[in-house]
């Protein structure tokens, strides 16, 4: 079974300020890794993924993570934020070969941008 | 290519009434996922689904809960005699054929409220 943990429920950050999402997860097999975005009463949106590969991983809106197989994390960075990326992060895990369960979610990381 | 379709948005049930919950993949995606976020958690599983096959279901409630993908048309989560308890948004994601869980693409969700 996978599991995922955001350590943090909520983050503020002073806009251009750069800022780190952490995620931690624990499976026994291999995974796949992804960050979405969700805006207030919105669907989530894919930000990036890792499935094989470089371990740092660059996707949309200037956001990157690095995948740490060692300690098990998929931390989500970004240099400089701006007040349109508050919104709700979702680090998920999901197992390659197919397992049917699809995507397992941490809580989620509020991202609270400061003027 | 329009995306994963939810409807409807918002939808508000009586307790003991019934809740109908339908979900258009994108064109082409055969794969279906049902996800209930509730208030300050993140998504959790609910219902995998193909065309006219429930794959897993491990993630729904025994009772009350029913999900299918018709050959035709799109896929219904269906809460049958709904409690105060089953308010929380729905999400529904997409996937293409052959690459299970390495990207799921979500609709806008339904949220529901039981009054």
């Amino acid at each position: 079974a996978q599991s995922v943990t955001q350590l943090d429920s909520q983050v503020p950050v002073f806009e251009e300020a750069p800022v780190e999402l952490r995620c931690n997860y624990s499976s026994s097999v291999s995974v796949y890794l992804f960050w979405y975005v969700q805006y207030p009463n919105q669907g989530l949106q894919l930000l990036l993924k890792y499935l094989s590969g470089s371990t740092l991983v660059k996707g949309i809106n200037g956001f990157e993570a690095e995948f740490n197989k060692s300690q098990t994390s998929f931390h989500l960075r970004k240099p400089s934020v701006h007040i349109s990326d508050t919104a709700e992060y979702f680090c998920a895990v999901s197992e390659p070969g197919g397992g049917a369960d699809g995507l397992t979610f941490g809580k989620g990381t509020h991202l609270i941008i400061q003027p | 290519n329009a995306g994963v379709m939810q409807n409807p948005r918002h939808l508000v049930r009586r307790r003991g009434q019934e809740a109908r919950l339908r979900c258009s993949p994108m064109k082409g995606h055969s794969h279906v996922y049902w996800y209930r976020q509730l208030p300050e958690e993140g998504l959790k599983f609910m219902v995998y689904l193909q065309k006219e096959n429930i794959i897993d279901e491990s993630g729904m409630p025994k009772e009350r809960f029913s999900a299918e993908f018709p050959k035709e048309g799109p896929s219904i989560l269906r809460i049958q005699q709904v409690v105060r308890g089953d308010s929380a948004a729905y999400f529904c994601a997409s996937s293409p054929p052959g690459v299970m869980n390495t990207e799921a693409f979500f609709g806008q969700g339904t949220r529901l409220t039981v009054v």
